[in-house]
């Protein structure tokens, strides 16, 4: 079983809908979880990190469930520029590592 | 400005020939990472190194190799031996165990 399970889509949604991606991960010691946002032929960049509490920032909501494994993403009022591949990562410390789920594509369209 | 750099941007491989790509950070981070990811897949990770002179096998290491002299440099080289080289290359860093990854801009290895 893979460490981080993600639905790879593509998620075809119009401007101002909202959508939302979830992540499973396997191991429970995992203690730290992000969202990133790839862009086609360029380098991760953190969206958000994901507490226990949940966080939001403006369109995008982080939920943490640690009882069934799993995070998600929440994105409002969505826009053309939030066409990407979201990357749900966990990270267990204890060996080092950041899990990498293979992506969920989004487009947006008009 | 602060940051992750990696180069080159683009490097082509002659098969049977070795390549080094770098990189090199100025956020002080004491952690360093290697990912190769493949078209359509996830990031797997090739190398690590916490501290100065130390480094640790990721889940695809054979084929590369690595070296950390300097806290701000973790240069990783491609040898003939990694059969399969085409894809692209990110180096990471973290400043403690339980926060971001932050990534360079990757370089993308090809074979020709």
């Amino acid at each position: 079983r893979k460490e981080v399970e993600q639905d790879p889509g593509p998620f075809n949604v119009p401007e101002g809908a909202t959508v939302a991606f979830n992540c499973t991960y396997s191991n429970s010691a995992s203690q730290s979880f992000f969202w990133y946002r790839q862009d086609c032929r360029k380098e991760p960049k953190l969206l958000m990190s994901v507490y226990s509490s949940g966080n939001e920032d403006g369109r995008f909501t982080a939920q943490l469930n640690r009882a069934s494994q799993y995070i998600s993403l929440l994105i409002r009022d969505s826009k053309l520029s939030d066409s990407a591949t979201y990357l749900c990562v966990v990270n267990r410390p204890n060996f080092n590592k950041f899990y990498f789920g293979s992506g969920t594509k989004l487009n947006v369209k008009p | 400005d602060g940051g992750i750099t990696q180069s080159p941007k683009y490097l082509f491989r002659k098969e049977g020939q070795n390549v080094t790509l770098s990189c090199e950070q100025n956020l002080n981070h004491d952690a360093m990472y290697w990912y190769r990811q493949d078209p359509g897949q996830g990031l797997r990770l090739i190398y690590y190194s916490q501290i100065v002179n130390d480094f640790q096998k990721g889940d695809i290491a054979e084929g590369y190799s690595v070296s950390r002299e300097k806290k701000e440099s973790f240069p990783l080289t491609v040898t003939s031996a990694q059969k399969n080289p085409t894809a692209f290359y990110l180096c990471a860093t973290q400043t403690d165990l339980n926060t971001e990854a932050f990534f360079g801009q990757g370089t993308r290895l090809t074979v020709v």
